[in-house]
């Protein structure tokens, strides 16, 4: 089993939508979630980071974590064509860190 | 403000031949990563450093070495390429949490 799963979609949402995208786990241990966007061609980019459960909002950006099913969100709100990219999911427990494969969005004006 | 810099951006070698890929950061962190990133395998960690003279092994460090001689450096060495090795390399540093990582370095292996 996989430390973190998340469904490599593609993901395909007209421009304006809310997207929800979703990764589990299966490490309890895990204290820190992250959630990196990462454009063709370029570097993953850090868009949200949270320390255990809760909810941040950022933007048009909101990061759920739920410890006890073991289960983190990213809702976006109102999408654009500008957050067309694949989202990775991360978490860590002290300096060790582990990601997702990464959900491919497309927004379509 | 240049955070995490890798060098160089794209490189095509032949099979056997050795080559360095250089990371340097500029936010003073302790910890240092490298990461190869394939399709549908996400990323995955070959070795990482948890300050200046110490390195350890990572997910898949089999045909790599590395050194991290000063704070801000940290150095991926092939030693004799292979075609399994073509990948996306990514470099990461940290002061705890999160990850901020560098653009990467395309290399193809022939």
């Amino acid at each position: 089993q996989k430390e973190v799963e998340q469904d490599p979609g593609p993901l395909s949402v007209p421009e304006g939508a809310i997207v929800s995208l979703n990764c589990t786990y299966s490490n309890s241990a895990f204290q820190y979630f992250m959630w990196y966007r990462q454009y063709s061609r370029k570097g993953p980019e850090l868009l949200m980071y949270t320390y255990s459960s809760g909810n941040k909002e950022d933007g048009r950006f909101t990061a759920q974590v739920d410890k006890s099913s073991k289960y983190i969100s990213l809702f976006i709100r109102d999408s654009q064509p500008s957050d067309s990219a694949t989202y990775l999911c991360a978490m860590s427990a002290g300096n060790q860190f582990y990601f997702g494969t990464g959900t491919s969005l497309t927004v379509i004006p | 403000n240049a955070g995490v810099t890798q060098t160089p951006k794209f490189r095509v070698l032949k099979t056997g031949q050795s080559m360095t890929l250089l990371c340097a950061q500029d936010m003073n962190h302790e910890y240092m990563y490298w990461y190869r990133q394939d399709p549908g395998m996400g990323l995955r960690l070959i070795h990482y450093s948890v300050g200046e003279g110490t390195t350890a092994k990572g997910e898949v460090p089999d045909g790599y070495n590395v050194s991290r001689l000063k704070k801000q450096n940290f150095l991926l060495g092939l030693e004799s390429a292979a075609p399994s090795q073509t990948s996306v390399y990514f470099c990461a540093s940290s002061s705890g949490q999160p990850q901020h990582f560098g653009d990467g370095t395309r290399l193809s292996i022939l």
